[in-house]
């Protein structure tokens, strides 16, 4: 149980485009959900925690009109990088709390995201 | 603000080696301590955690041990196998909004 998915897991785009990712709760309802973004060989770096049904709140210094959270549903909350340009290529993490008392948080796979 | 200090790699043992991890954190209240951690082409998985002081987790014959006097985490393990390969994280999470803060990672690999 407490499964998370990503979709896609890799995607590549051009410079300028906008390109959404999918976060999903497999087999439980995911009041918060976490962003997340790792670069190569190095740590995660949270970038907003979002609640279903509010605005995400973002961390310091993570541009919120270019990193576009939805958290639509108890099972689903989309990142939207907007006119992505190269330096926005990195891995992409989400993660879900929900699935039971201790608010762990259960990580989805990733997404790699290149920018062209 | 909370931080976790991670002893960095990366780190080559052979089969069979004991492998030490060394984790300090720093957080105001009683955090919960994590291990997570990532294969090679694979997401986060949490390996062991424990919730409040002298607290050990343990799971795959890894061990942790929640220290509160010296504000340690450190994971260890006897013996450890081609298949401990991977990227450990240390990590914490206070218990109000349940954020977690992670080590820089350690990437560990064992040689047959």
């Amino acid at each position: 149980g407490a499964v998370v998915s990503q979709h896609p897991s890799w995607v590549i785009c051009k410079s300028g485009t906008s390109v959404k990712i999918e976060c999903r709760s497999l087999d439980f309802q995911a009041t918060t959900m976490f962003w997340y973004r790792q670069f190569p060989k190095q740590s995660l770096m949270l970038m907003a925690t979002s609640n279903e049904g509010s605005k995400a709140t973002y961390e310091q210094g993570v541009e919120k009109d270019k990193f576009l959270i939805n958290h639509a549903s108890l099972t689903l909350s989309t990142l939207t990088v907007t006119s992505a340009h190269p330096e926005d290529s990195s891995f992409y993490i989400c993660s879900a709390i929900g699935g039971g008392p201790s608010y762990e948080q259960y990580f989805g796979p990733g997404t790699r995201l290149t920018v062209t | 603000g909370n931080s976790v200090t991670q002893m960095e790699g990366p780190v080559t043992l052979s089969e069979e080696a004991f492998l030490t991890i060394n984790c300090t954190y720093t957080a105001t209240g009683y955090p919960s301590l994590f291990w997570y951690v990532q294969y090679p082409g694979e997401g986060l998985q949490l390996l062991l955690k424990a919730t409040k002081a002298d607290d050990k987790g343990s799971n795959k014959g890894f061990e942790a041990t929640y220290r509160k006097e010296t504000t340690s985490f450190h994971l260890e393990k006897g013996s450890v196998q081609v298949s401990d390969s991977a990227v450990y994280f240390c990590a914490l999470s206070d218990q109000v909004d349940y954020k977690l803060s992670f080590g820089a990672g350690t990437t560990v690999t064992v040689r047959a």
